[in-house]
């Protein structure tokens, strides 16, 4: 079964930059997508990008382009987002989700979510 | 980027009814249209994806239908564990655009 283990909260000042992990483990890494979504506190949920590690470049929803990276190490299984120029509103749990054989792309596997708050 | 336009944003509703809740694409989308549900502090759960596919594991109770800009997440003979928040998500290789939202209470 697959499972994805995020990394633990951060606290981050404005105009920083905050790097969150994602390592995953059961079935194969590079073959399919893993995406990253957020919600900050009471709101819905906001698609930021997926990557295919096997095609090494993410893509991005043109709200964060700019400013957001994905990146996967296939040697460790992991992937990671990086967002940049932090500002109180970047403040939401952020999800890593994977999909499976068969499911066309969906989110069928999901990380425990990050916490990412930017206060001053 | 595609939008996602769901409705309604609240539900109320009792035990054993049926609910209907409607996504709606910016523009039209081929099958990949996936449901979530969601309840406080916890990730999504995938209900239903590729438009119709139940998810394994999920009650035949959830039903989805839809092509073209117009899909449907219906729920009949509503339990109390439905009572949750739901989101549609229209997904390809290059994006993933999720609706606002529907809270379905009592």
């Amino acid at each position: 079964q697959v499972q994805l283990v995020q990394s633990g909260a951060e606290v981050k000042k404005p105009g920083s930059s905050v790097k969150v992990s994602c390592k995953a483990s059961g079935g194969s890494f590079s073959s399919y997508g893993i995406n990253w979504v957020r919600q900050a506190p009471g709101q819905g949920l906001e698609w930021m990008g997926v990557i295919i590690p096997v095609f090494g470049r993410g893509s991005y929803a043109q709200n964060f382009q700019g400013r957001f990276s994905i990146t996967a190490d296939e040697s460790t299984s992991t992937v990671y987002m990086e967002l940049n120029s932090l500002i109180s509103e970047d403040t939401a749990v952020y999800y890593c989700a994977r999909d499976r054989p068969g499911a066309g792309g969906a989110c069928v596997f999901w990380g425990q979510g990050t916490l990412v708050a930017v206060s001053s | 980027d595609i939008q996602m336009t769901q409705s309604p944003s609240t539900l109320s509703a009792s035990v054993g009814d049926t609910v209907t809740i409607t996504c709606r694409a910016s523009q039209s989308i081929s099958s990949g249209l996936a449901w979530y549900q969601q309840k406080p502090g916890t990730a999504p759960k995938l209900l239903i994806y590729l438009t119709s596919t139940l998810e394994d594991g999920v009650p035949s109770r959830f039903s989805g239908s839809g092509s073209g800009t117009q899909f449907t997440l219906t729920i009949t003979s509503l339990q109390p564990d439905d009572f949750a928040t739901y989101f549609c998500q229209q997904y390809n290789s290059n994006s993933g655009a999720f609706g606002q939202g529907t809270r379905v209470e009592i």
